[in-house]
């Protein structure tokens, strides 16, 4: 079965400091992708990132960066010199096919607070 | 380029009653999804298609209905609204695949 866990629930941090979203998957997939959204305090959902199974390359995009490892089933997302405007709550995700049949699972969600 | 458009934004319904929520894109994205947000919890799909004329179940389709007659339009029917289906819903489309890159805004949808 597929899996999204994301343990931290809340976190507080204060501006400038950098910060860690922690992502572990569980798919018995070989082709999958992943996922982070943003979902700031106005409620719409903000696309970041997708990677798929095979390419296991850090991104960087401005002050945010992804680790995917495979080997650990993670999918880490770092906001470096964090800043109020980046507080909302952040989804990782998965997809993949399963017996011909396509699965979408996200986590439940990690809350960051930024404070000035 | 008005990118998804969901409406409406908000609907209280009594249980028992029927609705459509809508969705359109702009984008001339192939694939369109609807999921559900309920309180605490991540999104979860409730239907998708990856084309016009093609649609396939998600995570939790009981009780809602879907057609994509266009590759704009794919509207959410509701049947029999339920209380459990009280929730916030979002339509999505992607160029990519059928995971979602661009949403609607959302429909905050109460069931009495």
């Amino acid at each position: 079965a597929q899996k999204v866990t994301q343990a931290q629930t809340e976190i507080s941090v204060v501006e400038k400091e950098d910060v860690t979203l922690d992502c572990v998957y569980e798919t018995r997939d070989t082709t999958y992708y992943l996922f982070w959204y943003k979902q700031p305090p106005s409620g719409e959902l903000v696309f970041l990132i997708r990677r798929n199974s095979f390419d296991e390359q850090n991104e960087i995009s401005g002050r945010y960066s992804w680790n995917f490892q495979k080997s650990t089933s993670s999918f880490n997302f770092t906001i470096t010199a964090s800043q109020v405007v980046d507080s909302a709550v952040y989804f990782c995700a998965l997809s993949g096919f399963t017996s011909g049949t396509y699965k979408y699972i996200f986590g439940t969600g990690t809350r960051l607070k930024v404070l000035a | 380029n008005a990118g998804v458009t969901q409406t409406p934004k908000f609907q209280v319904l009594k249980t028992g009653q029927s609705m459509t929520l809508q969705c359109a894109q702009d984008m001339n994205h192939e694939y369109m999804s609807w999921y559900r947000q309920d309180p605490g919890m991540g999104l979860r799909l409730i239907h998708y298609s990856v084309g016009a004329g093609i649609t396939d179940q998600g995570e939790v389709p009981n009780g809602y209905n879907v057609s994509r007659s266009t590759t704009e339009d794919f509207p959410l029917r509701l049947l029999s609204a339920a209380p459990s289906q009280t929730s916030v819903y979002f339509c999505a489309s992607s160029y990519s695949g059928p995971q979602p890159q661009h949403f609607g805004d959302g429909t905050r949808l109460s069931i009495l």
